[in-house]
């Protein structure tokens, strides 16, 4: 049974970093891409990053570019997403999700929010 | 960037009555590989999304055959034979493939 299983919520100032994870299991790490996507209080879903865990390479939606950092750990099925320079507007819930040629698995969201 | 856009967005429903929301991107969602990687998700408040369909008319494990999906190139087509309370939330069509996915902005279901 595929579970991902996401670190705790996080508190930070502006203009700090966070680093997330999410914890992968019930299937071969490697073969999947896995996502992370955030949601704004009260807004929709929002795509940011990807990383296929075999290979290392990753892609980034262009207005987390050069903000954004997501690595994988193949020996714990763990991904990681690092977003630097926060600020208020990076106050959301942020999900892990397994592609499967689509989206079928998901993390029950980190909560991050900003604040001084 | 694929521009994804919903109608409508808001959608009042009377329970056991069908139900439709459209999905429309900016560009054919057909891929390279000639498959076109459509996707619905449901979101119930304070739960995260979960997968319906994929590839347009795929309905993903457990999913209820009132579901169904269907379209092609830009334009698609959720539709729920018959809506039970369950089905309140928010639904979401999103482009499943490189280089960058993306959401629709969703339509909140409500009963009547």
């Amino acid at each position: 049974q595929v579970h991902l299983v996401q670190s705790g919520a996080e508190v930070k100032p502006p203009g700090a970093s966070v680093k997330l994870s999410c914890k992968t299991s019930g299937y071969t790490f490697t073969n999947n891409y896995v996502h992370w996507v955030r949601q704004a209080p009260g807004q929709g879903l929002e795509w940011m990053a990807m990383i296929y865990p075999q290979d290392g390479s990753t892609s980034y939606a262009q207005r987390f570019q050069g903000r954004v950092t997501m690595t994988s750990d193949t020996s714990a099925s763990t991904v990681y997403l690092e977003l630097n320079s926060l600020t208020a507007e990076d106050t959301a819930l942020y999900y892990c999700a397994r592609d499967n040629s689509a989206f079928d698995y998901w993390g029950r969201g980190t909560l991050v929010t900003v604040s001084s | 960037d694929i521009v994804m856009t919903q109608t409508p967005l808001s959608l009042p429903v009377t329970l056991g009555q069908p139900a439709s929301i459209s999905c429309r991107s900016s560009q054919s969602l057909v891929y390279r590989d000639g498959n076109t990687y459509l996707s619905w998700l449901h979101q119930r408040p304070g739960q995260p999304p979960r997968l319906l369909i994929y590839k347009i008319s795929n309905r993903f494990s457990g999913v209820p055959d009132r579901f169904s999906g269907s379209g092609a190139g830009t334009d698609f087509t959720l539709r729920i034979s018959r809506v039970e309370a369950e089905d309140v939330g928010v639904y979401y069509c999103m482009r499943a493939t490189q280089p960058s996915w993306a959401f629709g902005p969703g339509t909140r279901v409500e009963i009547k």
